[in-house]
């Protein structure tokens, strides 16, 4: 069975910079698992942020980016704002199934 | 605007059966694949299924496979989900989204398997 594996919870303070990875125990996470990542908040649906590992929805905030960095995939936020703090949620495709990380509470302290 | 609306979450007995719909409006469905994604309480999120745009390919999480069909009337805006053997790890609010790529997501609908 195919895990896909996240930092369980990471604290940032505001303004900084963190980045949040997602592992796969395949091997390394390459363009041809269609990395995406999600922002999910307290009784809220999910709300996109990247997709094909880099590429930005019309709503995301400039601060998210997306990259492969060493066999991950990974998303940075920059100049980090208390509207930051939630769950997010990387997604891979494994031949026509896709596969949810466990997730990353975020909190900005 | 673009909205999807998913209908039919319930409570139901283990070993029941259960019929998903989401409507899609503002937006050309059927020129998307579309998926369903469901989040048990306090859990994370977890792919269930999705079906190409005509409706030709359709793939399934192990866990379901042989319970749950997806299917989809274009002409209807709609994506179906039929569950079936239902059992309590089923239960979840269960989300409709179109392709990662254009990313509309509904509101959920809850399902709830219990005696």
């Amino acid at each position: 069975q195919t895990v896909v594996t996240q930092e369980p919870s990471l604290t940032v303070s505001p303004g900084g910079t963190v980045t949040l990875t997602c592992a796969s125990s395949t091997g390394a996470v390459t363009s041809g698992h269609y990395p995406n990542w999600f922002q999910q908040k307290p009784g809220q649906a999910p709300r996109p942020l990247i997709y094909n590992a880099i590429n930005k929805h019309s709503w995301t905030p400039a601060r998210f980016s997306g990259s492969l960095l060493g066999g991950k995939s990974a998303l940075t936020l920059s100049g980090v704002q208390p509207e930051d703090e939630g769950d997010y949620y990387c997604l891979l495709y494994y031949g026509g199934a896709w596969v949810f990380g466990g997730g990353t509470k975020l909190t900005v302290l | 605007e673009v909205q999807l609306v998913e209908s039919g979450g319930d409570l139901v007995q283990p070993g029941g059966s259960l019929r998903l719909s989401c409507v899609g409006s503002g937006l050309t469905f059927k020129n998307y694949w579309m998926s369903w994604v469901r989040q048990a309480p306090g859990k994370g999120l977890e792919w269930v299924a999705n079906i190409k745009e005509d409706g030709s390919e359709k793939y399934y999480m192990d866990s379901v496979k042989g319970r749950f069909t997806i299917s989809r009337d274009n002409a209807e805006n709609s994506v179906y989900l039929q569950m079936n053997s239902l059992r309590a790890e089923d239960t979840a609010v269960y989300y409709c989204a179109t392709n990662w790529r254009v990313g509309y997501w509904g509101q959920g609908t809850l399902v709830t398997v219990s005696s």
